[in-house]
């Protein structure tokens, strides 16, 4: 069960790009990282995937380096709609994921 | 689509009593799986399923009961409630055991008093 560190919480004004680094030191061949966004009483709702280097979808890019030890979430001009919970999860498929605490963002006006 | 539906939203209960947790999903997901999620704490994996009829434990398994008869509804069954099990409950699907995005459904609040 590959686990994760990240940053218990981040605050960022409104129009900044935020960029949230997980590390995952123990990260296996065949895992996937995986960011999730939620929001108070709601289930967590899948943002972006990738495997290696750089994956960007309408929402979020996800930068993972050659040894992919890491990777960093990045949020383009962010709006107070943006303030949530963000967790990192690395995974081989659905089952056996572990959700940390993960990273609060406040996104200031 | 409805996506995945959970009910009761809310609930209380009082030590002992049973209940079950409703859980369906119309997307014809094969994977289902429940979370429970403690106050400022991430995720648990309490039991999933890969498909109807197949079963298994997760993480934080003990004092739940679940059972796959359908590929749509995946419930769950508290034997005999607890202080211990107040927490948020979710349900998730994926198309497979080895797809990466989960859908989660909206929660249920329970509190076993």
């Amino acid at each position: 069960l590959a686990k994760t560190t990240q940053p218990i919480s981040m605050d960022s004004y409104e129009g900044q790009e935020v960029n949230i680094t997980c590390s995952h030191n123990n990260i296996a061949t065949n895992d996937y990282i995986t960011w999730y966004q939620q929001f108070p009483s709601q289930g967590p709702r899948f943002i972006i995937q990738g495997y290696k280097t750089k994956v960007t979808n309408e929402v979020a890019s996800l930068f993972i380096p050659a040894d992919r030890k890491s990777s960093t979430l990045s949020l383009p001009r962010v709006s107070l709609s943006d303030t949530a919970v963000y967790y990192c999860l690395v995974q081989t498929g659905a089952n056996n994921l572990f959700f940390g605490t993960g990273t609060r963002l406040t996104v200031i006006p | 689509n409805a996506g995945v539906t959970q009910t009761p939203k809310f609930q209380v209960l009082k030590t002992g009593q049973s209940m079950t947790l409703q859980c369906a999903q119309d997307m014809n997901h094969e994977y289902m799986s429940w979370y429970r999620q403690d106050p400022g704490m991430g995720l648990r994996l309490i039991h999933y399923s890969v498909g109807a009829g197949i079963t298994d434990q997760g993480e934080v398994p003990n004092g739940y009961n679940v059972s796959r008869s359908t590929t749509e509804d995946f419930p769950l069954r508290l034997l005999s409630a607890a202080p211990s099990q107040t927490s948020v409950y979710f349900c998730a699907s994926s198309y497979s055991l080895i797809s990466y995005e989960q859908y989660f459904g909206p929660g249920t609040r329970l509190t076993v008093t």
